[in-house]
């Protein structure tokens, strides 16, 4: 069936680096984008951005540029979202999104992947 | 960026009930809005896409309608799952926003 796994819970120090991976199946990755969100603990959820699996191409939240980094790796329908210079409020869960177009431009976060916990501490 | 508000924040409703849950924007969206549940400890799960449809598999007690600026996701009869928080997103724009959810509970 169509799921988004990601990999495992991560503690970092303040000013360090995180990598998440968030591995599909069931599915043609370059035939959608992958999004990224985030949780904070007892908060609502965040956008980070998004990627096309197909070009590459990417648009990020104006609060994380410069800091956050996505890409895909086609041979392995593997999407990563690395996160540096860490600070305590990037504490969160972090889920990726599969995103589906719909038309008319229209588009939406139709499969998640499990979330990921990343603790700055 | 484009402001979602969602109204109520937290509402408590009895099973069986029918409740309304209301997301507005700062601005027009046209139909460019999704609506999300969310359990604790778990992924946000689609239900509507664009304003009022329906996503595959989910019950038809849900249903949302709106656009411009004002919308609303409806539960026709609240069954003990549904309680949860809820989530309305827009995909008018970069960035995405999301409303800052509303938690439904037992009342």
């Amino acid at each position: 069936q169509v799921q988004l796994v990601q990999s495992g819970a991560e503690v970092k120090k303040p000013g360090a680096s995180v990598k998440v991976s968030c591995k599909a199946s069931g599915y043609t990755l370059t035939n959608y984008g992958i999004s990224w969100v985030r949780q904070a603990p007892g908060q609502g959820l965040e956008w980070m951005g998004r990627i096309s699996a197909y070009n590459g191409n990417t648009n990020y939240a104006q609060k994380l540029q410069g800091r956050v980094t996505m890409t895909t790796d086609t041979s392995t329908s593997t999407a990563y979202m690395e996160l540096r210079s860490l600070r305590s409020d990037d504490t969160a869960v972090y889920f990726c999104a599969r995103v589906t177009y719909y038309g008319s431009g229209k588009d939406a976060f139709d499969v998640w992947g499990q979330g990921t916990m990343v603790t700055v501490s | 960026d484009i402001q979602m508000t969602q109204s109520p924040s937290s509402l408590s409703a009895s099973v069986g009930d029918r409740v309304t849950i209301t997301c507005r924007a700062s601005q027009s969206i046209s139909t460019y809005l999704n609506w999300f549940q969310q359990k604790p400890g778990k992924a946000p799960y689609l239900l509507i896409y664009a304003a009022s449809n329906l996503q595959s598999g989910v019950p038809s007690r849900f249903s949302g309608s709106g656009s411009g600026t004002d919308f609303t996701l409806t539960i026709s009869s609240l069954q003990p799952e549904d309680f949860a928080s809820y989530y309305c997103q827009q995909s008018y724009i970069n960035p995405r926003t999301f409303g800052q959810g509303t938690k439904v509970e037992i009342k």
